[in-house]
């Protein structure tokens, strides 16, 4: 299917394990972001990636780590789970070279709910 | 203080009623604005944005942005049911991919 899709849509995991979110998009968009969503905080920017190789930190970093080593993919590893961990995690990508209106939009996969224990 | 500040709501109105969301920023460097609409349990998707100040109309929305004031509104005609979710405002700077969001507000339209 094309678009933007995240998987698992829902975790449940325990304090001190290693978690892995995973994004894929089928456009080839240059950009892609990793956002939480918490209820009183709104979205916040992890982090994000302008190209293959190429990352760098948002907002509230500490405690992920990301890679992307193709344009397609880019997965969210939680090192070791916290509670505060326990969020709606979002990826979504953009086109560096869309031109007019389209350089506006951030496209939005549909979330993974994350239970840390 | 942060960047961009929104009502979290919850708005409750009725059907047909007329609908005024608003932020307010910070940050005299945000060039474009941007409203995005989510659905319950669904990622947000772009409803319209606009460039610096002025207004933008898209169907029974209209998006304003007063950089003066550092302040941007939406407003729905006419409200259906179906336009209950949560609006986030969003902005970024000239050359920058990078959107600062709102805390979003939860509306909902009765029948």
């Amino acid at each position: 299917d094309a678009g933007i899709t995240q998987s698992p849509r829902y975790k449940i995991t325990e304090t001190g394990r290693q978690v892995t979110l995973m994004c894929h998009q089928t456009w080839s968009h240059s950009y892609m972001f990793w956002y939480r969503q918490d209820l009183g905080h709104g979205l916040r920017l992890i982090y994000y990636s302008a190209a293959a190789d190429i990352t760098d930190k948002g907002e509230v970093p500490d405690g992920y780590v990301v890679s992307r080593s193709k344009t397609e993919n880019f997965p969210l590893t939680l090192e070791s789970a916290t509670r505060s961990q326990t969020s709606v995690y979002f990826c979504a990508s953009s086109d560096r070279l869309a031109g007019g209106d389209l350089r506006n939009i951030q496209y939005f996969g549909a979330g993974t709910r994350l239970s840390v224990l | 203080q942060k960047e961009v500040e929104q009502d979290p709501g919850p708005l409750s109105v009725p059907e047909g009623a007329i609908v005024s969301l608003n932020c307010t920023y910070s940050n005299s460097a945000f060039q474009y604005f941007m409203w995005y609409r989510q659905y319950s349990r669904k990622g947000p998707e772009l409803l319209m944005y606009t460039y610096s100040s002025g207004n933008k109309e898209d169907g029974r929305f209209t998006a304003q942005v007063d950089k003066s004031s550092k302040y941007i509104s939406l407003f729905i005609r006419d409200s259906q049911p179906s336009d209950s979710a949560t609006y986030l405002c969003a902005m970024r700077g000239a050359g920058s991919y990078q959107l600062t969001f709102g805390k979003g507000t939860k509306l909902s339209v009765i029948p």
